[in-house]
């Protein structure tokens, strides 16, 4: 079965450099969330998009910036980066709004140096 | 918001063991789920269990929805079950996931 896919998979970036993730939700999933995972912490959510409209933001700096586009695939713009930036980010989607099943992607590791 | 609580935050286990993992949360869920952090840090999706039980393989999962808690059962562990444990559920928006900070098992052969 078709997963969420994620690109690039590894990314390393210097302090104020801009950098942009993508993600391709799981073929008819119109749902897509955003979580940042610092190094030893839990996910924490970022912003969702249903119907390519931002439904939910969470704890998303304003130097982030995302959207889901008419394919339903979504990038996360990241600018002026910072050290605090390095973590693995992962985009997960679902069909419709409300209590279904999320399907996670592999991640994205973001490195800033 | 909705607190979402797993215990215990460390877990080692010999080979072959049995363990029992809990998440509290302080709020009704429309949805609960359990993912297993491998240690390249994929989230492997484990269960989708807002309510009931569910078995796969050596690993099962209940929840009370109405004590607000759930379990995860690993039976005959292997040393391929190390990893984070995480316990999540949906926010009262319906727009987010909201994490625990998860059970580290560790499991030594």
């Amino acid at each position: 079965a078709a997963g969420v896919i994620q690109s690039p998979r590894h990314l390393i970036k210097e302090k104020r450099e801009t950098a942009t993730l993508k993600c391709y939700p799981i073929p008819r999933h119109d749902t897509v969330y955003w979580y940042q995972q610092g190094p030893g912490q839990d996910p924490q959510f970022l912003i969702s998009f249903y119907e390519k409209m931002q439904s939910d933001k969470g704890s998303i700096p304003d130097r982030f910036s995302a959207q889901q586009f008419s394919d339903y695939h979504s990038e996360l713009n990241m600018s002026s980066l910072e050290l605090g930036d390095s973590a693995l980010y992962f985009c997960a989607s679902t069909f419709g709004q409300g209590g279904y099943e999320q399907y996670f992607g592999p991640g994205t590791r973001l490195t800033v140096t | 918001g909705i607190q979402v609580e797993q215990s215990p935050p460390d877990l080692i286990l010999q080979e072959g063991a049995n363990s029992t993992l809990r998440c509290n949360f302080s709020d009704s869920v429309n949805n609960l789920q359990w993912f297993h952090q491998n240690p390249w840090g994929q989230l492997i999706n484990l269960f989708y269990i807002p309510s009931g039980t569910k078995q796969n393989g050596r690993l099962s999962a209940t929840t009370v929805a109405t004590e607000r808690y759930s379990l995860l059962y690993i039976s005959s562990s292997q040393t391929t079950d190390s990893g984070v444990y995480f316990c999540a559920a949906l926010n009262q928006a319906g727009t987010a996931l909201i994490f625990g900070k998860g059970t580290t098992l560790s499991v030594s052969s």
